[in-house]
């Protein structure tokens, strides 16, 4: 039972470039969330989805794009990145609102 | 503002010591709330839940207290190891809506 697994760990990518953060669980959650983690700032989150086939905008969704087409998986995509997304993420995936989430290990990322 | 506020946002322990952290929320309705382990480079663990009829909750050597009434919630470290160095994020969930503190940074030193 892996739990939450995010690749890659770390990633480095140049203004305006594209790429996309995976996220994958083996819990059968049906919530799962994406949250950035800066400096001063705590967890805050891009966007989320409460089943396949469904997601929703969180606080800080702009410059990003999720799908789920499946429970398991729940990618996150930079369209054009930009310095000021230079942060870490965290997958995240839960039973249902207000259940603890499970956190993966987190994708570092530096846009230059 | 926040609706979760947590302090002190960083304290140094000497190993053995006890601490206490302090999370003040303003979220309402209320219905949990979570205190987080996040160690450096990894994601957060839940270490215990607090509802709305809980006082006081034990996890080894963690122990959360909850006022609903003044809307506060502490976690208390005893007898610090240095393991425990971290950042205790605090998470109050409540209008179909989780709010997250900023983090105590607590460093355990020999």
């Amino acid at each position: 039972n892996a739990g939450v697994t995010q690749t890659p760990k770390f990633q480095v990518l140049k203004t305006g470039q594209s790429m996309t953060l995976q996220c994958a669980q083996d819990m059968n959650h049906e919530y799962m969330s994406w949250y950035r983690q800066d400096p001063g700032m705590g967890l805050r989150l891009i966007h989320y989805s409460v089943g396949a086939g469904i997601t929703d905008q969180g606080e800080v969704p702009n410059g990003y794009n999720v799908s789920r087409s499946t429970t398991e998986d729940f990618p996150l995509r930079l369209l054009s990145a930009a310095p000021s997304q230079t942060s870490v993420y965290f997958c995240a995936s839960t039973r249902g609102q207000g259940e603890k989430l499970f956190f993966g290990s987190g994708t570092q990322l530096s846009v230059l | 503002k926040n609706q979760v506020e947590q302090s002190p946002q960083s304290l140094i322990i000497l190993e053995g010591k006890n601490c206490t952290l302090q999370c003040n929320y303003t979220v309402s309705p209320f219905s949990n709330l979570r205190w987080y382990k996040q160690d450096t480079g990894r994601g957060p663990v839940s270490l215990t839940i607090m509802t709305f009829s809980e006082n006081t909750k034990s996890n080894g050597r963690y122990t959360a207290t909850l006022d609903a009434d003044t809307k506060q919630s502490s976690l208390h470290i005893t007898a610090s190891q240095l393991s425990d160095s971290a950042s205790y994020i605090c998470v109050v969930s409540g209008n179909n809506r989780l709010a997250f503190g900023k983090g105590n940074q607590v460093v355990v030193i020999p």
